[in-house]
């Protein structure tokens, strides 16, 4: 069946630093979506990337969809303490289709 | 306003009792519905889908069952709870719009004692 991994587990970021957590699927995807959790909350959405290569922006996070649509990554600049939480990606491999999400990366960020 | 209702937020149940988690969205008509249960540090696992009323998917073989009575209410339950039951159960709704994911209900912690 469809896997989606997510590398790395646990993210440790020095407030004001960059970094970057990935998403690999073993299928090829419809699309890819990205959701927040915060500690002791639900996932919420952040964004869903559907075209090869789509890269898409919100404030100091950056999306980026892999050219063969198999993997992904989310970029945080400047991170900041909102920061905090874990962060999921999930993908379908046709619209429409269940959703599998990866393990996600949980990030601390030390201030 | 489309909204997605979760209860109870948390629960302690012992061994061998049954469970019933609700789940109910308003704002939208025919939604599909999704019951995912997340470990402790863990990814979420989907356990049922229904794209209408009476119909359920299971994803995965457990002690688990789901029903949907109506459009808009999605219902998890047990006859007789496992150890092995302890989690973070969230419903999810599939939103309309075009390039939106999925809208969690904010869960039921359960945990078997």
């Amino acid at each position: 069946g469809q896997q989606v991994m997510q590398i790395p587990q646990y993210q440790h970021v020095q407030e004001g630093e960059d970094f970057t957590t990935y998403c690999n699927s073993s299928t090829t995807l419809s699309n890819i979506q990205w959701y927040k959790q915060r500690p002791g909350g639900h996932p919420v959405f952040l964004i869903q990337l559907v075209k090869s290569g789509e890269v898409k922006k919100q404030k100091r996070l950056t999306f980026q969809f892999g050219e063969a649509k198999k993997n992904s990554s989310l970029h945080i600049t400047a991170t900041q303490t909102t920061d905090v939480g874990t962060y999921f990606c999930a993908g379908q491999r046709a619209a429409g289709n269940k959703l599998t999400f990866g393990g996600g990366t949980r990030v601390l960020v030390k201030p | 306003s489309q909204t997605i209702h979760q209860w109870p937020a948390t629960l302690v149940q012992p061994v061998g009792s049954p469970l019933s988690l609700e789940c109910t969205v308003e704002g939208t008509s025919n939604p599909n519905l999704y019951w995912y249960r997340q470990a402790a540090g863990r990814g979420l696992q989907l356990l049922f889908y229904s794209v209408g009323i009476g119909q359920i998917s299971s994803e995965v073989p457990q002690n688990l069952s789901a029903s949907r009575p109506q459009d808009r209410q999605f219902i998890l339950s047990s006859k007789k709870l496992l150890l092995s039951d302890s989690g973070f159960y969230l419903c999810a709704w599939k939103s309309t719009l075009k390039n939106y994911g999925y809208t969690f209900g904010s869960g039921t912690r359960l945990t078997v004692v």
